[in-house]
């Protein structure tokens, strides 16, 4: 099956840095989603982006589905935007379902 | 907008008893997907359908079972409940009639086996 691979794992920021979350996954895809779990453990929807780029306030996410990556970015980061960052995709061919990453578990620290 | 729902949101059950979750879809939504997600883990597909038709199946156990009703409900019964059946469940849904096949997640349903 597809692999979905997310880095780094982890990450402890301060409030007011940016970071870049990475998503490499191994074959096409029609879909790619990312979600935030917050500690409640709600699923948010953050952005469909099968390809291209999109912004939204402080968040913004590409995708370059030809070379199967796709960058999720966070600026002026803020101890809500704790939790953790999923990558989901859908494989090309297959069902619709979505296969997830592990993940990346971000800490935001006042 | 109104929202993948799910009850109960919490559940705690015995060894070997019977558990069932509900999920209603958004509004138009033709497909339901069921996942588990267990402490520390990423969601992993369970089953999913599509117009009240199973359209696809993971790792779910033979003791779950699920189905999806005439108003687009669904509903995942799981039976001899296990320790190891402890997890967050989420259903979402999805619909391309006036949409774009983007899957939105219900709050969860966090099962505790004791």
């Amino acid at each position: 099956g597809i692999q979905v691979e997310q880095s780094p794992p982890d990450l402890i920021l301060q409030e007011g840095a940016n970071s870049t979350l990475r998503c490499n996954f191994s074959d096409s895809v029609n879909n790619l989603q990312w979600f935030h779990q917050n500690p409640w453990g709600q699923l948010i929807n953050l952005f469909y982006i099968p390809s291209g780029t999109k912004q939204n306030g402080r968040l913004s996410a590409t995708t370059v589905a030809t070379e199967r990556y796709s960058l999720l970015y966070i600026s002026s980061s803020q101890t809500t935007d704790s939790g953790v960052y999923f990558c989901a995709v859908e494989v090309k061919g297959g069902s619709e379902k979505l296969v997830f990453g592990k993940g990346t578990k971000l800490t935001v620290n006042p | 907008a109104a929202g993948v729902i799910q009850s109960p949101r919490h559940l705690i059950k015995e060894k070997r008893e019977t558990a069932t979750l509900k999920c209603y879809p958004i509004p138009r939504h033709d497909t339901v997907y069921w996942y588990q997600q267990g402490p520390g883990q990423d969601p992993q597909f369970l089953i999913s359908f599509y117009e009240k038709m199973q359209s696809d199946k993971g790792s779910i156990p033979d003791r779950f079972s699920a189905q999806q009703f005439s108003d687009y409900h669904s509903e995942l019964n799981m039976s001899s409940l296990e320790l190891g059946d402890s997890a967050l469940y989420f259903c979402a849904s999805s619909g391309w009639t006036g949409g774009t096949g983007e899957l939105f997640f219900g709050e969860g349903s966090r099962l505790t086996v004791l």
